[in-house]
């Protein structure tokens, strides 16, 4: 069975600091796909990235990378210099190919709090 | 602009009653999915669609009835068997394919049954 863990429950830094949310899965299958979304106070989650399983590439976008490792079946998300806008709580979700078709079984997420 | 509406944003019921949400999306997405979010936990899903008149239960689905008569409506009924209904639910879609796409999410409905 599938399974995400997001071991931080809550983080709290200053703003300007990078902070880093750990995350990491169980999975059976071979092909899979890992998610992180971000759910602000207004409660509407919002997609931030998609990878697949074949691609251990990081990636970068502007303040935020994740780092995809296999071999610790993590998948880290860091945000550099935070701001107060960061503040929100995240998801990471995994989806197996092939099995339990179309369903994402998310993390219990981390929520992040950056002050000013 | 191309999303997903739910409506009421908040919702209150007497015990016993059935009540239905909403969820209506315009991104001519295939897969729709409801999920239910209490405080400080994750999402757990209901039910999902991959197609029209099509449904799976998903891992807490008693006590919850869905129709998918329409591609861009999913609704969802919470009934009087459901024992705990008091919850933040969201309803999603997203496309479906050979590969997995990310999910999009409405605004959420706040349930309170007193």
């Amino acid at each position: 069975a599938q399974k995400v863990t997001q071991a931080q429950t809550e983080i709290s830094v200053v703003e300007k600091e990078d902070v880093t949310l750990d995350c990491v899965y169980e999975t059976r299958d071979t092909t899979y796909y890992l998610f992180w979304y971000k759910q602000p106070p207004s409660g509407e989650l919002v997609f931030l990235i998609r990878r697949n399983s074949f691609d251990e590439q990081n990636e970068i976008s502007g303040r935020y990378s994740w780092n995809f490792q296999k071999s610790t079946s993590s998948f880290n998300f860091t945000i550099t210099a935070s701001q107060v806008v960061d503040s929100a709580v995240y998801f990471c979700a995994l989806s197996e190919a092939n099995t339990n078709a179309g369903k994402s079984t998310f993390g219990d997420g981390t929520t992040l709090t950056v002050k000013p | 602009d191309g999303g997903i509406t739910q409506s009421p944003k908040y919702l209150f019921r007497k015990e016993g009653q059935n009540v239905t949400l909403s969820c209506e999306q315009n991104l001519n997405h295939d897969a729709m999915y409801w999920y239910r979010q209490d405080p400080g936990q994750g999402l757990r899903l209901i039910y999902y669609s991959q197609i029209v008149n099509d449904f799976q239960k998903g891992d807490i689905a008693e006590g919850y009835s869905v129709s998918r008569e329409k591609k861009e409506s999913f609704p969802l009924t919470v009934t009087s068997a459901q024992k705990n209904p008091t919850a933040f639910y969201l309803c999603a879609s997203s496309r479906t394919g050979t590969t997995y796409y990310e999910q999009y999410f409405g605004p959420g409905t706040r349930l309170t049954v007193t």
